[in-house]
């Protein structure tokens, strides 16, 4: 079984550009997740879908951040425009809930660095 | 919101030690996850266990949800153990996530 796919794995960009992460989450997840981690802390959640919905998007900063999770699979992440205290990693779990343990699993994460 | 309070910070053995890992938690939870943060960055699931105790080769992990409280015991350990190792709880099945700080293991050949 495929675990969480990330892409890209880094990039780096300059203050004030815009930039997209995307997630495929492992096959017959239902929920998505995505969490922020800054240097030497724990992830910290942003947003998570059910399906097609947003079910908690209370952390994600939304005068500059959008998710979007099309047709209940693949999801894309957007900052815009980016601030140097956006340098993070960016990262992606999904889980299968009511089916069993709700385990999350991870992907291997976006590290952004802004200029 | 829930606190979750991982100890020690950092740790230091040599290769054949075993180490115990703790963390605490504030409240009643649904799930309980350890997670091994490898130095490429990949949190790797350890055990899903928000209650009881599980054995999975040289690990082990224990949670008293009555004392809010789990262990992860490292035994014999080898320097690919290194890494941080992550405590991560949720009040409701499929929430989020509260990650503790974290252990950072260094494991000495």
């Amino acid at each position: 079984e495929a675990g969480v796919v990330q892409s890209p794995r880094y990039k780096i960009i300059e203050k004030k550009q815009p930039v997209a992460f995307w997630c495929n989450p492992i096959s017959g997840h239902n929920t998505l997740y995505w969490y922020r981690q800054n240097l030497g802390q724990g992830p910290e959640l942003l947003i998570r879908y059910e399906n097609e919905e947003a079910v908690d998007d209370s952390q994600l900063p939304k005068d500059r951040f959008s998710a979007e999770r099309l047709k209940g699979v693949d999801s894309t992440l957007k900052i815009q425009p980016a601030e140097l205290g956006d340098s993070a990693v960016y990262l992606c779990a999904s889980s299968r809930i009511g089916l069993g343990p709700d385990t999350q699993y991870f992907g291997p994460g976006t590290r952004l660095t802004v200029l | 919101g829930i606190q979750v309070e991982q100890s020690p910070p950092d740790l230091i053995l040599q290769e054949g030690a075993n180490s115990t890992l703790r963390c605490n938690f504030s409240d009643s939870v649904n799930n309980l996850q350890w997670f091994h943060q490898n130095p490429w960055g990949q949190l790797i699931n350890l055990f899903y266990i928000p209650s009881g105790t599980k054995q999975n080769g040289r690990l082990s992990a224990t949670t008293v949800a009555t004392e809010r409280y789990s262990l992860l015991y490292i035994s014999s350990s080898q320097t690919t153990d290194s890494g941080v190792y992550f405590c991560a709880v949720d009040l409701t099945s499929g929430s989020r996530l509260t990650f503790g700080e974290g252990t950072q293991l260094t494991v000495n050949p």
